[in-house]
């Protein structure tokens, strides 16, 4: 298996425009996550699909962000429009189940910059 | 989750053993103990999870004490390639991840 996909893996974008990131899941894997990572608040969890369906999406900063699983394979996370404090790293993670021992796969993220 | 609580950062020498600390004295019966760690530019990758009793896989073992309000990571021999931020979580029989400020480990050759 290739692991999960992020795509784009380096994106810079200037204030005001729509950013569009991209994951694969995955293949099986019923549990999608949206992380951000940045120097000042650590790993943050935005939110949290289980079944293509979102389940917590309670770290979603604001209303510019949005999440989607249109299917099995694939969910997008949008920010529009982008501000230079939405600069970081951001990762997706699947995983099979929703006990509490299950094992988190992360991608390699998507380091986003917003001038 | 309920909150851990790890060393900023840790120093160790190559082929020398790590014991890499946490405490978690809020935990309750349910709680599994997780490890992840995050090597730099890459994202987080599983170590080792446990709920009572020590764990031995290929990367890592866990230590957790008998009241599990403490836990230990051990790494048997370090190399360079080990130097990570690691994290040590809780989670209950729920899916999401919280993430601490972990411990930076650093291998000095």
């Amino acid at each position: 298996d290739a692991g999960v996909i992020q795509s784009p893996r380096h994106e810079v974008t200037e204030m005001g425009q729509e950013v569009t990131l991209r994951c694969k899941p995955i293949s099986g894997h019923n549990s999608l996550f949206w992380y951000r990572q940045t120097m000042m608040r650590g790993l943050e969890l935005l939110i949290y699909f289980n079944n293509n369906v979102p389940i917590d999406d309670s770290g979603m900063p604001e209303d510019r962000f949005s999440a989607k699983m249109p299917n099995a394979s694939f969910s997008t996370l949008k920010i529009q429009p982008s501000e230079p404090r939405d600069s970081a790293v951001y990762f997706c993670a699947s995983s099979f189940g929703d006990r509490g021992n299950n094992e988190q796969f992360f991608g390699p993220g998507t380091r986003l910059t917003v001038l | 989750d309920a909150k851990t609580t790890q060393p900023n950062s840790m120093e160790s020498n190559e082929e020398e053993p790590v014991h890499l600390p946490c405490n978690h004295s809020t935990i309750s019966g349910t709680d599994y103990i997780h490890w992840y760690r995050q090597l730099p530019s890459q994202g987080p990758e599983y170590v080792i999870h446990g709920l009572t009793s020590n764990v031995n896989n290929r990367m890592a073992s866990l230590a957790i004490a008998e009241d599990r309000k403490s836990s230990t990571l051990i790494l048997h021999r370090a190399t360079l390639r080990d130097a990570a931020v690691y994290y040590c979580i809780l989670r209950y029989a729920g899916n999401m991840l919280t993430f601490g400020g972990g411990t930076r480990l650093m291998v000095k050759p």
